[in-house]
């Protein structure tokens, strides 16, 4: 009876390098969303997809981050060349729809730090 | 644009005592309400959720929250507490879809 999962729990990268977060959603769920917890912050919306489509990018920084959500596989939040103000901890959360509002069902989140 | 403000970044109560923890929002469009919870590294959790009709909303581990539309708050109440209550709370409105905006989130720490 798995959950959201998502890996890894914990990233270290240099600046510069690349970080990759997976986030593989509940069984049943079409709908995947990612939001970005900074230090002492609360929860920001980056991006919402369904199977193979970005609904909603309005949360993306404009550079540097990416997001996809295959048709086979889990969805990857992608974020090239980091620099500091990266590190966070990065949420998944899928649902089936948009039947019932707001119920999402979140992951443990990627904890990421940029040395 | 939505946003959510929760007044108390912490709040240190004693077990078995009540507490309060405050959400305020701003919308300009009809809302839903939510309360989701985080226990120490773990997700969030749905805790309880304003749609539409009643506005007290209840919990299955006794948290309640009120719909005040003309104060714009979703203030939730717990009237004793538990050590097992210990966690990060947060408050957020929907909407559309379910693209939820959060508050900054109250942790609440429980003394025995």
């Amino acid at each position: 009876n798995a959950g959201v999962m998502q890996n890894p729990r914990h990233l270290v990268r240099r600046r510069g390098q690349e970080a990759r977060l997976r986030c593989s959603p509940m069984k049943g769920h079409s709908h995947v969303y990612w939001y970005r917890q900074l230090p002492e912050e609360g929860l920001k919306f980056m991006v919402y997809l369904q199977k193979e489509n970005i609904i909603d990018e309005s949360g993306m920084p404009k550079e540097r981050f990416s997001a996809e959500f295959p048709k086979e596989g889990p969805s990857i939040l992608r974020i090239q060349q980091v620099v500091r103000g990266d590190s966070a901890a990065y949420f998944c959360a899928s649902s089936r729809g948009t039947t019932t509002p707001g119920e999402l069902f979140f992951g443990e989140g990627s904890r990421l730090t940029v040395l | 644009a939505q946003s959510v403000t929760q007044l108390d970044s912490q709040v240190p109560v004693f077990e078995e005592a009540p507490v309060e923890l405050r959400c305020n929002y701003s919308s300009s469009v009809s809302v839903y309400l939510f309360w989701y919870v985080q226990y120490p590294n773990q997700g969030l959790q749905l805790l309880l959720k304003y749609l539409s009709g009643s506005t007290l909303v209840k919990s299955i581990n006794g948290f309640e929250a009120e719909f005040n539309k003309s104060q714009t708050s979703f203030h939730l109440r717990k009237p004793s507490v538990h050590i097992s209550d210990t966690a990060e709370y947060f408050c957020a409105v929907s909407v559309r879809a379910q693209k939820l905006v959060f508050g900054q989130g109250t942790r609440l720490t429980i003394n025995p």
